[in-house]
């Protein structure tokens, strides 16, 4: 078991260039999330996707978009790179579904983007 | 609306002594509440949790919390640090539980001194 995985692990993007972020798990969980962390703000929620074919938008959902592509996968998309998205994005995924019961969040290693 | 207090950005321990990070919440309904560990350059892993039940949880790795309410407080402590404990520490809210995402404080840099 892989559990998250996400590439590229690291990138560097000149302002305006578009890219995506992949994330994928093995687990056959339901529920996908997008995170960025910045020095000194935590984990902010970008958003996220209860179960296949739905996605919702979490606290900082600007200047991105999401696919998510089958029940493994779940991308993320920067159409127009700016400094200020400069981060550490994070992919997760848990069991929860629509089920309304808490389940732990696993974490991938994480996407180191700079964008110039 | 759900917001994470962690005091202190940097908490720094000599090894073996006491380890106290704290975390306030603030929610509108009843929380779930999460601690979770980053070691540099890693993903987060869960240390413990709370959603329902008895109020003082034990995690890896030695560590445990406290759920009051009363004082709408987390705080995650240890009794004896190692020099291992040294990471990035996360306390984490979620109102609904489900598919909601978590949200986070914004961390405490644990530093043990020999």
């Amino acid at each position: 078991n892989a559990g998250v995985t996400q590439t590229p692990k690291f990138q560097v993007l000149k302002t305006g260039q578009s890219m995506t972020l992949q994330c994928a798990q093995d687990m056959n969980h339901n529920s996908m999330y997008w995170y960025r962390q910045d020095p000194g703000m935590g984990l902010r929620l970008i958003y996220y996707s209860a179960s296949e074919g739905t996605t919702d938008k979490g606290e900082v959902p600007n200047g991105y978009n999401v696919s998510r592509l089958n029940k493994r996968e779940f991308s993320l998309r920067l159409e127009s790179a700016a400094p200020s998205q400069t981060s550490v994005y994070f992919c997760a995924s848990s069991e929860a579904g629509t089920s309304g019961s808490w389940y732990e969040q696993f974490f991938g290693p994480g996407t180191r983007l700079t964008v110039l | 609306a759900q917001s994470v207090t962690q005091l202190g950005s940097h908490v720094s321990v000599s090894e073996g002594a006491l380890v106290l990070l704290r975390c306030n919440y603030s929610s509108s309904v009843p929380p779930y509440l999460f601690w979770y560990v980053q070691y540099p350059n890693q993903g987060l892993q869960l240390l413990l949790k709370y959603t329902t039940g008895a109020t003082l949880v034990k995690g890896i790795n030695g560590f445990e919390a406290e759920f009051k309410k009363s004082e709408t407080s987390f705080h995650l402590t240890k009794p004896s640090a190692h020099m291992s404990d040294a990471a990035e520490y996360f306390c984490a809210v979620s109102g609904i539980g489900g598919a909601d995402g978590l949200t986070f404080g914004k961390g405490t840099h644990l530093i043990i001194q020999p």
